[in-house]
């Protein structure tokens, strides 16, 4: 098992450009989520699925889009970069809901937008 | 909404010493509660978790924390820490189902430096 992966790992953006975060999981998970981490701010829910077809908004969710046409992909698009969205982005995916079931991580994209 | 302390940011421990970390929320209904651990260059990953009965958990490499319900606490403990112990640790928390949540993700802490010296 791959687990959760993400592409690409380092992204810089000029501002108002729009890109897409990638995030797949091999695990069979329903439930799939994208936060960003900041210095000193922990990590804040941005968007969250669960199951294909089902999305819906976090803490943080202004800027961003997501769809999750199938069980495995969950992407992020950044419709309009801006350099608040400079941060690390972290996928992660359970069996169950989030609040009740161990999340697992993908690696993290490192995107810059200047 | 629930929010999330953690008081200390960076904490720096020699070997053997013994750990706690606190962490408390803000919500007065029933949680979840967890604590996650990233290692350096290494994913998130689960260090333990309390739905409900014993207020005591273990998790993985002899952490412990307890779940203070009076205090909305949920202090992460070791006895004697390790250098591979040097991580980032978070505490988060989630409302339970039948408090309106569960779908809607955790409410992670800002997050805990920890660096262990040998």
């Amino acid at each position: 098992n791959a687990g959760v992966t993400q592409t690409p790992k380092f992204q810089v953006l000029k501002t108002g450009q729009s890109m897409t975060l990638q995030c797949a999981q091999d695990m069979n998970h329903e439930y799939m989520s994208w936060y960003r981490q900041d210095p000193g701010m922990g990590l804040r829910l941005i968007h969250y699925s669960v199951g294909a077809g089902i999305t819906d908004q976090g803490e943080v969710p202004n800027g961003y889009n997501v769809s999750r046409s199938t069980t495995e992909d969950f992407p992020l698009r950044l419709l309009s970069a801006a350099p608040s969205q400079t941060s690390v982005y972290f996928c992660a995916s359970s069996y169950g809901l989030a609040g009740y079931n161990e999340q697992f991580f993908g690696p993290g994209t490192r995107l810059t937008v200047l | 909404a629930q929010s999330v302390s953690q008081h200390n940011h960076h904490v720096i421990l020699s070997e053997a010493a013994s750990l706690e970390l606190g962490c408390n929320y803000s919500y007065g209904g029933t949680v979840n509660l967890f604590w996650y651990v990233q290692y350096p260059g290494q994913h998130l990953q689960l260090l333990l978790k309390y739905f409900s009965g014993d207020p005591l958990v273990k998790g993985i490499k002899g952490f412990e924390a307890e779940f203070i319900k009076s205090k909305f606490s949920f202090n992460l403990r070791k006895p004697s820490v390790q250098w591979s112990d040097t991580a980032e640790y978070f505490c988060a928390v989630s409302r339970a189902m039948y408090s309106g949540g569960g779908a809607d993700g955790l409410t992670f802490g800002k997050g805990t430096h920890l660096i262990i010296q040998p």
